[in-house]
């Protein structure tokens, strides 16, 4: 399975821009990568999915370089409302050729007044 | 409105006592899974489905069953639970029989605590 591999935790001041980063070194050529966002006792939400180069949706862009090793979320001008825990996730083929989804640990983005 | 639905929302019981955990898309996706997150631990697929009686083990399937009887839904049973199954339990959606090349929906949650 490819492994994940982000920061535990982050902060960042209201209206920074917030930069995470996934490693992903076990990446299989055909696997996207997806990140998501999740509130304190909610279900995950989709933010962005990609494969390679840049991806930008209205509220995030997406990096991921040529190997595709490692993958950045960027988050523009963050708000207090930004605050959560961010997935990243890599798959399906790195399972063997299954549709065995992998997600990490998260990193807890917390936006500071 | 487009949901993955959840049933219960809270549940608490005790040890060995048979329980099912169900959950409704109402999406016609293809692609079901259930996850269990646990603190610092992130979360963990426990099985998916591909499609109707097409179901396969996740990351930490040992003490649970799924069935895939119909499309829409998808029950995670636990036969005798522990109290290590103590966790937030999470069901998704997604369409077509990938994943990953879509928009995973979660629904809001199943808190069972095993006494």
């Amino acid at each position: 399975l490819a492994k994940t591999t982000q920061p535990i935790s982050m902060d960042s001041y209201e209206g920074q821009e917030v930069n995470i980063t996934c490693s992903h070194n076990n990446i299989a050529t055909n696997d996207y990568i997806t990140w998501y966002q999740q509130f304190p006792s909610q279900g995950p939400r989709f933010i962005i999915q990609g494969y390679k180069t840049k991806v930008t949706n209205e509220v995030a862009s997406l990096f991921i370089p040529a190997d595709r090793k490692s993958s950045t979320l960027s988050l523009p001008r963050v708000s207090l409302s930004d605050t959560a825990v961010y997935y990243c996730l890599v798959g399906p083929y790195s399972g063997a050729g299954s549709y065995q989804l992998t997600f990490g640990k998260g990193t807890k983005l917390s936006v500071i007044p | 409105e487009a949901q993955v639905t959840q049933n219960p929302r809270y549940l608490i019981t005790v040890t060995g006592k048979k329980l099912t955990v169900t959950c409704s898309q109402n999406m016609n996706h293809e692609y079901m899974s259930w996850y269990r997150q646990d603190p610092g631990l992130g979360l963990r697929q426990i099985y998916y489905s591909m499609n109707v009686e097409v179901t396969d083990k996740g990351d930490v399937p040992e003490g649970y069953k799924v069935s895939r009887k119909e499309k829409r839904n998808f029950p995670l049973i636990l036969e005798s639970p522990s109290p290590n199954q103590t966790s937030l339990y999470f069901c998704a959606s997604s369409s077509r029989g990938d994943p990953t090349a879509d928009t995973q929906y979660f629904g809001p949650g199943t808190r069972l605590t095993v006494l």
